[in-house]
């Protein structure tokens, strides 16, 4: 298994310009998560989606961010317009489904897209 | 709302010393609690994980966590490091009913010295 899939890794953009991240999460995994990462705030949840369906957008911080998930291999973060202070490392991970006690519980965290936004 | 402390924002030990990395929790009844390592420009791993039963938790790359309710802590241990266990360690925190929320604490940052 490939794991967590992000792109893109890296992201230099300009203020007020649209940004996207990708994410595709692991075969059968129901349950996605966008965290962002910053030196002032640490790990911080964006989004949680349970089958495709958004369960917790609480963490989103302003209308400026959208998250969306097409289907079960796929997920998007999307910036509009972006701002200097977005600059972070934006992880996704993906978590199977509990369906026993036995289950993990463990995120699979993808290798981040460090956004700068100048 | 559950909440996870890290008191340590940076802890350096020697190689082949021991270490003890804090971790303190809020939550209304047992949560499930995780320790989690990124290296530098990685993702997070799982190191262990508590959900129940015997409250001292084995993990991989020789880690131990001990699960004590009366001081809602959590705290990581390994008794010999390692130069490649420099790397960034988090602690968390997941609601055991219900929307299964996962809290992190801020993180503790490890430094290995010769």
């Amino acid at each position: 298994d490939a794991g967590v899939i992000q792109s893109p890794r890296h992201e230099v953009t300009e203020m007020g310009q649209e940004v996207t991240l990708r994410c595709k999460p692991i075969s059968g995994h129901n349950s996605l998560f966008w965290y962002r990462q910053t030196m002032m705030r640490g790990l911080e949840l964006l989004i949680y989606f349970n089958n495709n369906v958004p369960i917790d957008d609480s963490g989103m911080p302003e209308d400026r961010f959208s998250a969306k998930m097409p289907n079960a291999s796929f997920s998007t973060l999307k910036i509009q317009p972006s701002e200097p202070r977005d600059s972070a490392v934006y992880f996704c991970a993906s978590r199977p489904e509990r369906l026993a006690r036995e289950w993990s519980h463990e995120q699979f965290f993808g290798p981040g897209t460090r956004l700068t936004v100048l | 709302a559950q909440s996870v402390t890290q008191p340590d924002i940076h802890i350096t030990v020697s190689e082949g010393a021991s270490l003890e990395l804090r971790c303190n929790y809020s939550y209304g009844a047992t949560p499930y609690l995780f320790w989690y390592v990124q290296s530098p420009g990685q993702g997070l791993q799982l190191l262990l994980k508590y959900f129940s039963g015997d409250t001292l938790v084995q993990g991989i790359k020789g880690f131990e966590a001990e699960f004590k309710r009366s001081q809602s802590s959590f705290n990581l241990r390994k008794p010999s490091v390692h130069w490649s266990d420099a790397a960034e360690y988090f602690c968390a925190c997941m609601n055991s009913g219900g929307y299964q929320k996962v809290t992190f604490g801020t993180g503790t940052k490890l430094q290995v010295i010769p």
